[in-house]
């Protein structure tokens, strides 16, 4: 079965630092990758996928992911905190036959300070 | 058009109310797909519907009734709730029908549930 490690619940960084936010996931065949954001009362929004291919994926406002078979990592990094990034992140990976189609880590908060 | 849209908003509902949510999507997707978010919460999945049959329930009370009129629309049928089902709740679609794919799931703005 799918699953997705999300490592911290809440991250924490200062406007114009780096963002990284950690995800693991463990599958039994290749895996299909997806990044979610999630702003207050609001629904979830895709922010980039992985299927196939090139392993560095760059998604929307700025984000990108690379995904590293060794590691069975999904990171997902932006060089530049806004405000406006402050959300709830999920990391999800794609389930087979008989699982849930999407299975989501727990999520990490980000919080962008001035 | 990549929008998937919820009615109401908002809804408070009795423990003996009968409520229902709508979903409405006009992007051609085959797939639509109910879920249900606690507070903190990943969304956990409750429905999918494929080619407007459900292909998977995971083991949602009975209280829940999905039903898909049409491959555009799918309601959520409340009844008998209790407190704990208070809930933002989500729908989402996505292209093909086929359920284990690369396909992207899109999802609505939720529906924030009170059950009192």
């Amino acid at each position: 079965a799918q699953s997705v490690t999300q490592l911290g619940s809440h991250v924490s960084v200062s406007e114009g630092a780096l963002v990284l936010l950690r995800c693991n996931y463990s599958s039994s065949v290749p895996p299909y990758l997806f990044w979610y954001v999630q702003y207050p009362n609001q629904g979830l929004q895709l922010l980039l996928k992985y299927t196939t291919g090139a392993t560095l994926v760059k998604g929307i406002n700025g984000f990108e992911a690379e995904f590293k078979k060794s590691e069975t990592s999904f990171h997902l990094t932006k060089p530049s905190a806004h405000m406006s990034d402050a959300a709830e992140y999920f990391c999800a990976v794609s389930g087979n036959s008989g699982n849930t189609p999407l299975v989501f880590g727990k999520g990490t908060r980000l919080s962008v300070i001035a | 058009d990549t929008e998937v849209t919820q009615t109401p908003k908002h809804l408070v509902m009795g423990m003996t109310n009968k409520k229902s949510l709508k979903c409405e999507q006009h992007m051609g997707h085959r797939a639509m797909y109910w879920y249900k978010q606690k507070a903190k919460k990943p969304p956990e999945l409750m429905f999918v519907y494929s080619y407007e049959k459900l292909s998977i329930n995971e083991s949602v009370p009975s209280r829940f009734s999905p039903e898909c009129p049409n491959s555009s629309l799918l309601n959520l049928h409340l009844h008998a709730l209790q407190p704990e089902d208070s809930a933002l709740y989500l729908c989402a679609s996505s292209h093909s029908g086929l359920i284990y794919s690369t396909d992207t799931q899109y999802f609505g703005p939720g529906t924030r549930l009170t059950v009192l």
